[in-house]
C-alpha cells in the first residue's frame, strides 16, 4: 500500500486477555518500530526490527509484551494477559533504512477494561 | 540518554499569523537529526520537516522553517501564515545518527488556529 497500515484501528478487551497488533509497512522499507502512546508517558518507544531481526527490545515495558516481524513486512505486536496501564494507542513506523525519516501509520487505540 | 522537553503544552495563533513553537535537547552526541511531527485527530503522524545536526542552514518546508542553534541545543518551529488546517498536536523529535535510530519524543505542543 501507499502507507503504513495497522490493524485493527480500535480494540476494546477485557483485562486478562491477549490481544495482537499488525503492522505493516510501506513496501520496501526494512526498518520498523513501535511506539506507544499514552496519557501519563507521552510517545514511548517499545522495539526496533531491522529486516526480521530485532536488535533493540528495549523499550518493552514487561514480558507480557512480544514482537515478531515475518518476511521482513508485517510485524505483530502481541500483549498477553492484558493489563488496564496498557491502554494506549500503539503506534507503527517504518523506514527505507534506519537512516531515513519514518513514516507513522494511524495507530491502533487499545483500551482494557 | 537523550531527553526533548516542550515547555508549551498549549499555544494558540490567529488564522494567518506567525506562531513559534519551542523545543530543547539534550544529548552528548554531535551527529543527529531533529524532527517536527505534526499529530491530527486522525492520530496519524506527520513528518513536518527535519533538520540534520551538522547543517548550519535552518531547514524551511513552505510555510514551514525552523531556528536551529545547536550550541544551545533549541530546535524552534515557525508557523507562518497559520492556516485552520495547521491546527494539531506538535511533537519535536530527536533522532541519534547511529545504532537503531529510534526517535525520542518531548511531550507535545498543542496548536489551536483562532478562524
Amino acid at each position: 500500500g501507499a502507507g503504513v497500515s495497522q490493524s485493527p484501528s480500535n480494540k476494546v478487551t477485557e483485562k486478562g486477555k491477549d490481544v495482537e497488533l499488525r503492522c505493516d509497512p510501506i513496501s520496501g522499507h526494512t526498518a520498523l518500530y513501535w511506539y506507544r502512546q499514552s496519557l501519563g508517558q507521552g510517545l514511548e518507544f517499545l522495539i526496533y526490527f531491522q529486516g526480521n531481526s530485532a536488535p533493540d527490545k528495549s523499550g518493552l515495558p514487561s514480558d507480557r509484551f512480544s514482537a515478531e516481524r515475518t518476511g521482513g513486512s508485517v510485524s505483530t505486536l502481541t500483549i498477553q494477559r492484558t493489563q488496564q496501564e496498557d491502554s494506549a494507542v500503539y503506534l507503527c513506523a517504518s523506514s527505507f533504512t534506519g537512516h531515513q525519516p519514518q513514516h507513522f501509520g494511524d495507530g491502533t487505540r487499545l483500551s482494557i477494561l | 540518554a537523550q531527553t526533548v522537553t516542550q515547555s508549551q503544552p498549549e499555544m494558540s495563533v490567529q488564522e494567518a499569523e506567525t506562531v513559534t513553537l519551542s523545543c530543547t535537547y539534550d544529548t552528548s552526541e554531535s551527529d543527529y537529526y531533529l524532527f517536527w511531527y505534526k499529530q491530527p485527530p486522525s492520530r496519524q503522524m506527520i513528518l513536518v520537516i527535519r533538520q540534520e545536526a551538522y547543517k548550519q542552514q535552518n531547514a524551511t518546508e513552505n510555510r514551514f522553517s525552523v531556528n536551529f542553534q545547536k550550541a544551545a541545543k533549541s530546535f524552534s518551529l515557525k508557523i507562518s501564515d497559520s492556516q485552520l488546517g495547521d491546527a494539531a498536536m506538535y511533537f519535536c523529535a530527536y533522532r541519534a545518527n547511529f545504532g537503531n535510530e529510534k526517535l525520542t519524543f518531548g511531550t507535545g505542543t498543542r496548536l489551536t488556529i483562532i478562524p
